[in-house]
């Protein structure tokens, strides 16, 4: 079974730019997170996503943020404008639907997201 | 609002000797998880170890074991017989039991260095 797979690994771009990373979850999971932990601090959660309804977005720093999920598979996460303070790796995770306890989250290995 | 505090950002053992990487956390609630996920460098985040908090039993998984406190609110991960491969940054994480969708806090990590 493959796992949580994101795209690019690495992306740098300028300052004002705008950057798209992508998800793609575990075939099935019905749940997927984004999180996102900048240098030094803790990894901190972005929104969540069921199927392709937000369920939570309170983590999410400002309206350069946008987050989709097409059709419940894979989602993206673009950033517009770019600002110097969004550098960090983000995360995504998926998890099983609710019947399922107790619901692991599984991980993604991040984007590394450097803007100069 | 939960918060989980990993007060040593770096740790260091020989290999095949015992360490421990301190968590601590707070909340308000009585029914909640905790983690801790291990990240090697460049590589995806995997779930160690997990503890719920009405399970009194501290949870083991081979080499790894917990010293769950629960009234302390402190959550410490054992590592025995240390191996090179145990080298990582492991993050310490909270989750609430209370709502069906819940999200991972987490703490600012300890970078574990193991030498030979």
């Amino acid at each position: 079974e493959a796992g949580v797979t994101q795209f690019p690994s690495h992306s740098v771009i300028e300052k004002g730019q705008t950057v798209t990373l992508r998800c793609d979850p575990i075939s099935g999971h019905d749940n997927l997170y984004w999180y996102r932990r900048v240098m030094g601090k803790e990894i901190k959660f972005l929104l969540h996503f069921v199927k392709e309804s937000k369920q939570d977005e309170s983590g999410m720093p400002n309206n350069r943020f946008l987050a989709e999920r097409t059709g419940g598979t894979y989602s993206t996460l673009k950033v517009q404008p770019a600002e110097l303070e969004d550098s960090g790796v983000y995360f995504c995770a998926s998890s099983q639907a609710r019947t399922s306890k107790p619901r692991e989250q599984y991980f993604g290995p991040g984007t590394r997201l450097t803007v100069t | 609002a939960q918060t989980v505090t990993q007060s040593q950002p770096e740790m260091s053992v020989q290999e095949a000797e015992t360490v421990t990487l301190s968590c601590t956390y707070d909340t308000s609630e009585s029914d909640y998880y905790l983690f801790w996920y291990k990240q090697p460098p460049s590589r995806q985040m995997i779930l160690v170890i997990r503890q719920e908090a009405y399970k009194q039993q501290n949870a083991t998984e081979n080499r790894f074991s917990v010293n769950f406190q629960k009234a302390a609110k402190s959550f410490s991960l054992k590592i025995s017989d240390s191996q090179l491969g145990d080298a990582a940054m492991y993050f310490c994480a909270y989750r609430s039991n209370n709502s069906g969708y819940s999200t991972l806090t987490f703490g600012k990590g300890t970078m574990l260095l193991v030498s030979p």
